[in-house]
């Protein structure tokens, strides 16, 4: 099992719709958790992170954090095109552990 | 402005040749990383370094080598005994005992072997 598992993908949306991504890691004594986009032939960028239980909200961003079911989502409100990127989930605070990210596609 | 800065962005490596590449960060961050990421997957981790003239192996740290000589700098040395060396290879850096503090990325540096 890997450390961090998401979505496969790729995931298509059309303009103005929520997109979800999802996210679930092993080591229950996991503390933080991000968020970061990486367009194509670019290195990734920090867009949320997320330690407690619930929600955090950030403009469209929402992280969602479930430690005890051992999930963490990404919800985009509002989808725009220059929101297709891949969006990778990092589990721990230095020496992070990555998943291997979902594509996303927001279709005009 | 702060950031890293990585160098070359393209590199082209012949086969049995050693290169090197540079990781430069003036944000005062004790912790740097060197991943790699291959096409369609997630990072995984080369090395990593918390403090100077001290790193530890990531899970693939086979056929690569590092230093840290100054806080700022970081470099990667891909060796003839990675087999299989082409791949984006990121540099990042971190503060250290804050866990709310992610990672800031170089702009990446792409090699190839020819």
């Amino acid at each position: 099992q890997k450390e961090v598992e998401q979505n496969s993908g790729p995931l298509s949306v059309p303009e103005g719709a929520i997109a979800s991504l999802n996210c679930t890691y092993s080591d229950r004594g996991s503390q933080s958790f991000f968020w970061y986009r990486q367009y194509s032939g670019k290195s990734p960028e920090l867009i949320m992170f997320i330690y407690s239980n619930g929600d955090k909200e950030d403009g469209r961003f929402t992280a969602q954090l479930n430690k005890a079911s051992q999930y963490v989502s990404l919800l985009i409100r509002d989808s725009q095109p220059s929101d297709s990127a891949t969006y990778l989930c990092a589990v721990k605070a230095g020496k992070s552990t990555f998943g291997d990210g979902t594509t996303l596609t927001v279709k005009p | 402005d702060g950031g890293i800065t990585q160098s070359p962005k393209y590199l082209f490596r012949k086969e049995g040749q050693n290169v090197t590449l540079s990781c430069e960060q003036n944000l005062n961050h004790d912790a740097m990383y060197w991943y790699r990421q291959d096409p369609g997957q997630g990072l995984r981790l080369i090395y990593y370094s918390q403090i100077v003239n001290d790193f530890q192996k990531g899970d693939i740290a086979e056929g690569y080598s590092v230093s840290r000589e100054k806080k700022e700098s970081f470099p990667l040395t891909v060796t003839s005994a990675q087999k299989n060396p082409t791949a984006f290879y990121l540099c990042a850096s971190s503060i250290l005992l804050d866990t709310s503090y992610g990672y800031t990325f170089g702009s990446g540096t792409r090699l190839t072997v020819v």
